[in-house]
């Protein structure tokens, strides 16, 4: 079934650890996104690609990086994690053209 | 399956007007819902969370209400101006048990004109 899959679902984590926060889509969505929101707030922009190679900085300040090598693959990594990092990570994807996205179940990171 | 619907599709008023936006949804079974604006190339910015538990949030010159039992939602935007034309969408994430995905509509684009 075509979907978004985000692993791992949660984390928990040391303070200066590097870790990659995995996002894949079988739907062939050409824009992929990732947001951060903290329980009962609203979602921030932290990066967006629209295809492959291309990628931007969102709304919010972030110190994680990404990278689209594949269409389907978009993950983003953080190379030295701070309790500050804490936050829930939702990837989601949508197709150029249309208004629909879909959003991953997210990943739910804890750095202590 | 859930299934969420906004209406109108397309709204367009002069600059100071009130306006609402309506969203409804099949299955009152949801966990939260979110008002998001989207701008032309753009990701989404989200404007309102409601949790399942509450009747309204507000923003600044939004409001957004719930009506789970009903299966209801509306964003009212006061003395709107040119700068919230965007497209609306309102979007509903499912009880939270094994995880879930949001349900979006399909938006309504608003034109506020000077």
């Amino acid at each position: 079934e075509a979907d978004i899959y985000q692993t791992p679902r949660y984390l928990v984590i040391g303070t200066g650890k590097k870790i990659t926060l995995e996002c894949s889509q079988t739907m062939g969505h050409d824009k992929m996104y990732w947001y951060q929101q903290d329980p009962g707030m609203e979602l921030h922009l932290i990066h967006y690609s629209y295809g492959v190679n291309s990628t931007e900085k969102g709304d919010l300040s972030s110190e994680s990086t990404v990278s689209r090598i594949r269409t389907e693959h978009f993950p983003l990594t953080l190379e030295s994690a701070r309790p500050s990092h804490t936050s829930q990570y939702l990837c989601a994807s949508g197709r150029t053209g249309g208004f629909g996205y879909t959003f991953g179940s997210g990943t739910r990171l804890t750095v202590v | 399956k859930q299934e969420v619907t906004q209406i109108p599709a397309a709204l367009s008023v002069p600059e100071g007007e009130n306006l609402v936006l309506n969203c409804s949804f099949t299955d009152s079974a949801i966990y939260n819902l979110q008002w998001f604006r989207q701008d032309p190339g753009k990701g989404l910015t989200s404007l309102l969370l409601i949790q399942s538990s509450q009747r309204e949030q507000t923003s600044g010159r939004l409001n957004a209400s719930l009506d789970k039992s009903s299966g209801r939602s509306t964003l009212y935007i006061a003395a709107s101006q040119p700068g919230d034309s965007a497209t609306y969408l309102c979007a509903v994430r499912r009880v939270e048990t094994s995880g879930s995905r949001l349900t979006f509509g399909e938006g309504t684009q608003l034109t506020v004109n000077p």
